[in-house]
């Protein structure tokens, strides 16, 4: 099926731990999401790739980095985790950034202990 | 920051019985777009409204927008179990059109069989 596709779909890391989550959509999307939703808080973008080769912080962008793999792939790491990370975390992809409706994946449901 | 604010936070209705959700945002806008959020998944595309248009509709949804109130609508007529779900506006674009979508904290809906 056609879609955003992210991997784990669940994680637990210690305080320090590093990880990455994968996001990868088939739908040839130029532009890629990594919002980030905490109760009462609605999603807050950390980071985004307007185009293939390039990314821009989002609201929230500390204590992360992206990569943009190639036109299908955008991955987010956490380099030192902290409980404060502990979220759920969504990707997403579009056409073009503000202008058409996004596909989202299905989360990445983090706890960091 | 977040741009949409949703009221009510909250709405329970008994099926067949129409749902309205309302957002407010603070800046110009490109475009307006309304996402359903069933609970442990990704936010799915409703609808988007481009600044020029003043009512759209899809199926069973209506959406207003009123531009020079910054605000907007979502109309669910005859509601049924299925449509419980948190309900999230999102505001884009800017006149551009070329910065990503920022998420209210959306209205949780129930609907009552």
């Amino acid at each position: 099926n056609a879609g955003v596709t992210q991997t784990p779909k669940f994680q637990v890391l210690k305080t320090g731990q590093s990880m990455t989550l994968q996001c990868a959509q088939d739908m040839n999307h130029n532009s890629m999401y990594w919002y980030r939703q905490d109760p009462g808080m609605g999603l807050r973008l950390i980071y985004y790739s307007a185009s293939e080769g390039t990314t821009d912080k989002g609201e929230v962008p500390n204590g992360y980095n992206v990569s943009r793999l190639n036109k299908r792939e955008f991955s987010l790491r956490l380099e030192s985790a902290a409980p404060s990370q502990t979220s759920v975390y969504f990707c997403a992809s579009s056409e073009a950034r503000g202008i058409s409706g996004y596909t989202f994946g299905s989360g990445t449901r983090l706890t960091v202990v | 920051s977040q741009q949409g604010e949703e009221d009510p936070q909250a709405l329970s209705i008994q099926e067949g019985e129409n749902a309205t959700m309302n957002c407010s945002y603070k800046t110009s806008i490109n475009n307006l777009q309304w996402y359903r959020q069933n609970s442990g998944r990704g936010l799915v595309h409703l609808i988007l409204i481009r600044s020029n248009e003043r009512e759209k509709h899809s199926g069973r949804l209506r959406v207003t927008l009123d531009t020079s109130k910054k605000s907007s609508s979502l109309l669910i007529t005859a509601s049924r179990a299925a449509d419980t779900a948190s309900y999230f506006c999102a505001t884009g674009g800017s006149n551009s059109g070329n910065t990503p979508l920022v998420f209210g904290k959306g209205t949780r809906l129930s609907v009552i069989a």
